[in-house]
């Protein structure tokens, strides 16, 4: 059984440019949630996509963006990026249910911004 | 909006010995889960342990159990017999419910495990 996949692992762009981050969910889940996560810090909530969807989101400037497919698998895209864009993106999915399911963690992209 | 506080930076706890990591939270809602979530250097996120705030039962899942005091709003790990290997960032996470709603996150506690 697959757990949760990103890609790539590490990658360093520069300011101003755009970068696309990949997850595929982990086998039976249909819902991919994004965090942010600064050196230091808990991880922050960016937005969620279900039935491809963006379903939920948190406080985050719209040069965060993203897409699912129809596998289910989903997409992060930044624009215009900042120093502070610079961070560890994690990927989790889930099974939407009525009750609580928990989220799977992928082991997440490491982004620099020079 | 939920906030989860986590008090201690830093710990750490010989080998075999047991050692207790502090989590409190703030909500107005009744119906919530909490989790803790392991981050090893490896960065992956791993779950440790979950619990449902509408259970008396404090979740327990091998060495590591927790101690859920919903009217404190106080939910901490207790991690027995260490082993080198727990050596990680802990985050304490809170989740609203039903439904797929997203986690908030403590800063963290990086625990240290001496040999």
């Amino acid at each position: 059984d697959a757990g949760v996949t990103q890609s790539p692992t590490h990658l360093i762009k520069t300011r101003g440019q755009q970068v696309t981050l990949r997850c595929s969910p982990k086998s039976g889940h249909d819902t991919v949630s994004w965090y942010q996560q600064a050196l230091g810090q808990g991880p922050q909530f960016i937005f969620q996509y279900y039935e491809e969807e963006e379903r939920q989101r948190g406080n985050f400037p719209d040069r965060f963006s993203g897409h699912q497919f129809p596998n289910y698998s989903s997409e992060l895209n930044v624009n215009a990026l900042l120093l502070g864009d610079s961070a560890l993106y994690l990927c989790a999915s889930s099974l939407l249910t009525l009750y609580q399911e928990t989220q799977y963690f992928g082991p997440g992209t490491r982004l620099l911004v020079l | 909006a939920q906030t989860v506080t986590q008090s201690q930076p830093e710990m750490s706890v010989q080998e075999a010995e047991t050692v207790t990591l502090s989590c409190t939270y703030d909500t107005s809602e009744s119906d919530y889960y909490l989790f803790w979530y392991k981050q090893p250097p490896s960065r992956q996120m791993i779950l440790v342990i979950r619990q449902e705030a509408y259970k008396q039962q404090n979740a327990t899942e091998n060495r590591f159990s927790v101690n859920f005091q919903k009217a404190a709003k106080s939910f901490s790990l207790k991690i027995s017999d260490s082993q080198l290997g727990d050596a990680a960032m802990y985050f304490c996470a809170y989740r609203s419910a039903p439904g797929n709603t997203p986690l908030v996150f403590g800063k963290g506690t990086r625990l240290s495990v001496i040999a």
